[in-house]
């Protein structure tokens, strides 16, 4: 069974960097049909796409915070990675990782269990 | 980008009645749309995909429909686990932005 687990800090300070690493177990994420991704959502709010990798190092970005992320792949570690630079408080969100099936139908299959980062000083 | 709206933002109804949300992109996108159920405290779940096909082990109460700008997710007969928030995703490209979503809950 597929498992992806969010880690990082949970509290950032404003006009920090917010760095995520998604570990994905029980499947490899150089597997081809597959992107990986990350996900956000603020509290009490609606999901928002942040980006996806593939394991080549591809990406796609949100238009919205593209200037800000930079997301990257490990293969050797199965693991991919998101920074979030100049963070706010409107930054503060679930951050969820995910894989993103890209035939057929674009699709979030697979979840991690998400983790709260919070922008504070 | 393709937007996308869904309707009612919020529904209430009881066990076992029939509940329809609404989903529009805000241009055509033939079948690919995706439909998650999202409890709270929960990552989402994953229901159907490509419009009307269910994912693995969901159950078959949970039904989609629609294809071009149009789509609704239909729960056929409620049952008291499917109280949650229900978000539409447009799944023909990038980027695969999500609707706001419809709470059921309730009445």
């Amino acid at each position: 069974q597929l498992q992806l687990q969010e880690s990082g800090p949970g509290l950032v300070k404003p006009s920090e960097t917010l760095s995520l690493t998604c570990t994905v177990s029980g499947g490899s994420i150089s597997s081809s049909s597959y992107y990986w991704g990350w996900i956000r959502q603020p509290p009490g709010k609606g999901l928002e796409w942040i980006g996806s990798i593939y394991y080549s190092g591809s990406t796609y970005y949100n238009p919205s915070l593209k200037s800000r992320v930079t997301i990257s792949v490990d293969t050797s570690k199965n693991q991919f990675s998101l920074k979030l630079s100049s963070v706010t408080a409107a930054d503060t969100a679930v951050y969820y990782c995910a894989r993103l099936v890209v035939v057929t139908a674009i699709r979030f299959d697979y979840w991690g269990q998400g983790t709260l980062v919070t922008v504070s000083s | 980008d393709i937007q996308m709206t869904q309707s009612p933002s919020s529904v209430s109804a009881s066990v076992g009645d029939r509940v329809t949300i609404t989903c529009r992109a805000s241009q055509g996108i033939s079948s690919w749309l995706a439909w998650y159920q999202q409890k709270p405290g929960k990552a989402p779940k994953l229901l159907i995909y490509a419009a009307s096909s269910l994912q693995s082990g969901v159950p078959s109460r949970f039904s989609g429909s629609g294809s071009g700008t149009d789509f609704t997710l239909t729960i056929s007969s409620l049952q008291p686990e499917d109280f949650a928030t229900y978000y539409c995703q447009q799944a023909n490209s990038f980027p695969p932005h999500f609707g706001p979503g419809t709470k059921v809950d309730i009445k």
